[in-house]
C-alpha cells in the first residue's frame, strides 16, 4: 500500500546521457511535486503540477522536462546529464494547491549519480 | 526572497528535552512546516502553524511568532530513534500554490 513511490531507486549514468525518473501516488492528490535534494541536504523544489497542470516552475534548466500524463503520475527527464545533477530526487504529492494546510507526501526518493 | 535560517547541527540526552530554532524572512506567509527525514529516507510530516501559538503533538511540539519570524521545533523525552534532520519549511504564497521552500536542516543527535 505503497502511497508515493519511484523508480528507479538509484541511477548511475555517464556524463551527456539521457534518463528519466518516475513517479506514482495512489492517495488521489490533485498535485504532485519534483524536489532536489543536493549533497549538503538542502532540499529545494524543482516543479509542481495540480491536474496535469504545470504551476510552479522554478529556476531550473531546461534540460529537465516533467510530464504528467495523468494526476496520480509524474515523471522527470534529464537530458544532456552533467556532474553537477548528482543528487537525490524526491517526488512529493498533497492533497491540492489551495492555500490551506495541506501536507505534503514524500517518495523514498532517487538517488542520482552521473560519472 | 526568501531565507530561512536554522543550526546545522545539535547534540542531546535520551530523555531530554531539546528545541531547534528556525527563523524565516519571506515575501508573504501562508504556514510554516516541520518535517523528520532520517539518513537515507524521504522527509516527513511533523507539524504545521500557520496562526501564533503553539501546537502540540505528542512527544513533538512547533510554536510559530509571525511577527518575529521565528519558529521552534520542541522535542520531549528524547530517544534515540529521534536522532535526525529536522527541516524547517515555509509556504510564502497566499492565495493558491503549495511550494514550500526549505531550511537547510538541523541534525540533531541523541545520545546515551
Amino acid at each position: 500500500d505503497t502511497a508515493v513511490s519511484q523508480t528507479p531507486k538509484y541511477l548511475v549514468t555517464q556524463m551527456g546521457n539521457d534518463k528519466s525518473i518516475k513517479c506514482e501516488q495512489n492517495l488521489g492528490h490533485d498535485t504532485m511535486y519534483w524536489y532536489k535534494q543536493d549533497s549538503k541536504k538542502f532540499l529545494k523544489i524543482m516543479f509542481s503540477y495540480n491536474n496535469k497542470e504545470l504551476i510552479i516552475n522554478e529556476t531550473v534548466p531546461n534540460r529537465f522536462s516533467p510530464k504528467s500524463p495523468d494526476k496520480a503520475h509524474l515523471n522527470l527527464h534529464i537530458n544532456s546529464l552533467e556532474l553537477g545533477d548528482s543528487a537525490v530526487y524526491f517526488c512529493a504529492s498533497s492533497q491540492d494547491a489551495g492555500p490551506s494546510y495541506n501536507e505534503q507526501f514524500f517518495g523514498p526518493g532517487t538517488r542520482l549519480t552521473v560519472l | 526572497g526568501q531565507n530561512i535560517d536554522q543550526p546545522t547541527e545539535m547534540t542531546a540526552t535520551e530523555g531530554a528535552i531539546v528545541q531547534i530554532n528556525c527563523t524565516y524572512q519571506t515575501s508573504g506567509f501562508n504556514g510554516l512546516f516541520w518535517y523528520q527525514q532520517h539518513a537515507g529516507e524521504a522527509p516527513t510530516f511533523l507539524s504545521y502553524n500557520v496562526l501564533d501559538g503553539l501546537e502540540e503533538k505528542g512527544r513533538f511540539s512547533s510554536f510559530l511568532s509571525r511577527s518575529k519570524g521565528y519558529s521552534y521545533l520542541l522535542l520531549k523525552e528524547l530517544q534515540m530513534k529521534d536522532s535526525a534532520s529536522y527541516l524547517c519549511a515555509v509556504r510564502p504564497i497566499t492565495g493558491g500554490g503549495n511550494k514550500l521552500t526549505f531550511g537547510t536542516g538541523t541534525q540533531l543527535k541523541v545520545e546515551l
